[in-house]
């Protein structure tokens, strides 16, 4: 399994856009990149995944090099409910073998 | 989107007593649920993957006799801690990924409270 570095945390402000990076230099052929977001007392909730190039839906951008061996999420205008934990994971998707396995995570905390 | 819910959202328990947690996908099929713990401050730590009809796979350091898996249904799986102590105080969440969707993606529970006094 890809092992996945973040950094430990981030500050920033309202308004402004956040981009964290991962880098996972062991990533195999067949492993997707997923985002999920973490409230405390609550379950993960899935923010975007990607295999290359970059995806974009409501609420992320997800870019990934050529290489794969790292991505970047980017949130757009944080707000005050942006503060959170926020992990990426690299897994293969459609095979039987795969589960996720969470890194330490990037501890974001959005400033007034 | 796909939910997925546990029973209860927190326990309470006394040290010896057995607890079980249900996690059920409420709107499609999950052949595969994981279990994971979480500590305060600390990342998820997956302690077994639960597939239908058929033995849980635990990981490395995880009890089986003590964290039992059953995942009788396609939409329901349980923990059982059993013997609890208070070291097994923890958060506890479960996952079920959904293949029939476009997207590979695990959903997971709000998550259930245990305390052990």
């Amino acid at each position: 399994l890809a092992k996945t570095t973040q950094p430990i945390s981030m500050d920033s402000y309202e308004g402004q856009e956040v981009n964290i990076t991962c880098s996972h230099n062991n990533i195999a052929t067949n492993d997707y990149i997923t985002w999920y977001q973490q409230f405390p007392s609550q379950g993960p909730r899935f923010i975007i995944q990607g295999y290359k190039t970059k995806v974009t839906n409501e609420v992320a951008s997800l870019f990934i090099p050529a290489d794969r061996k790292s991505s970047t999420l980017s949130l757009p205008r944080v707000s005050l409910s942006d503060t959170a934990v926020y992990y990426c994971l690299v897994g293969a998707a459609y095979t039987g073998g795969f589960k996720t396995i969470f890194g330490a995570g990037t501890r974001l905390f959005v400033k007034a | 989107g796909a939910v997925v819910s546990q029973h209860p959202s927190r326990v309470i328990c006394k040290s010896g007593t057995s607890v079980k947690i249900e996690c059920r996908s409420l709107d499609f099929q999950a052949t595969t649920m994981f279990w994971y713990r979480q500590f305060p401050k600390q990342s998820l730590m997956l302690m077994a993957t639960s597939n239908e009809g058929s033995k849980a796979t635990y990981e490395q350091g995880v009890e089986k006799d003590k964290f039992l898996i059953n995942h009788a249904s396609l939409t329901l799986s349980t923990l059982t801690v059993t013997s609890a102590h208070p070291e097994d105080s923890s958060f506890y969440i479960c996952s079920a990924r959904d293949l029939g969707g476009r997207l590979d993606e695990q959903y997971f529970g709000p998550g259930t409270r245990l305390t052990v006094t």
